[in-house]
């Protein structure tokens, strides 16, 4: 079975502070990707990496970024997190493309 | 742009009826769909996928159907148990990088 982990299930952070989430896959899968799922918008596409230290923007790359310094973690970072970054984060791992698997999402509220 | 969409954005079923939810997809080129589950407070989880050169796929208790002349995808669950109650959203992909198009979800809620 292929297992995705997210360090956090649930976080809360204050406006300005930074951020760092947590992706770790252990089946050796070169792409992952980060996505937020917020109610009536459903998936969107953040980042995603192809290899070690690659790193290509989604849809909505604008108040984060991204390191992939191993094949197996992939970290999103929130420079100065915002009440508009409240959402559910989840991340997702790829043996090869398209096919994409979930981890279980952290859910960020930003007071 | 492209879009995928559904038809119906609840589904109420009863205890062991099938169950069949559906979605509309815009992008001709895509060639690639997937139907994930998603339970609440969970991360998405993969159902079954099939492609474009395929018109049905089965899994256990799951059948895909792909009717490229309407651009429809539709996922069958048989025997709806109450475990299956959860949000279904199905994705497609196509091009060089493959980059995956959600729906937005139906719920599906089993009643006992």
């Amino acid at each position: 079975d292929v297992k995705v982990t997210q360090s956090s299930r649930y976080l809360v952070k204050r406006t300005g502070e930074k951020v760092f989430l947590e992706c770790v896959q252990d089946m050796d899968h070169e792409n992952m990707f980060w996505y937020r799922q917020d109610p009536g918008l459903g998936l969107r596409l953040i980042y995603f990496s192809y290899d070690v230290k690659m790193k290509e923007k989604g849809d909505i790359p604008e108040g984060y970024s991204v390191s992939r310094e191993k094949k197996e973690r992939f970290s999103l970072i929130l420079e100065s997190a915002s009440t508009n970054q409240t959402s559910m984060y989840l991340c997702a791992s790829s043996p090869h493309l398209p096919t994409q698997y979930f981890g279980p999402g952290t859910r960020l509220t930003v007071l | 742009g492209e879009s995928v969409g559904l038809h119906l954005p609840t589904l109420s079923v009863q205890e062991g009826d099938n169950s069949i939810i559906n979605c509309a997809y815009s992008n001709s080129a895509s060639d690639y769909f997937i139907w994930y589950k998603q339970e609440s407070g969970k991360g998405p989880q993969f159902i079954i996928d099939i492609r474009s050169n395929m018109d049905k796929r089965q899994g256990q208790r799951v059948t895909v159907l792909l009717n490229k002349t309407v651009k429809h995808l539709s996922l069958q669950i048989a025997a709806t148990q109450p475990g299956d109650s959860a949000v279904y959203f199905c994705a497609e992909a196509g091009g060089s990088n493959y980059k995956l198009t959600f729906g937005k979800g139906t719920l599906l809620t089993v009643n006992p």
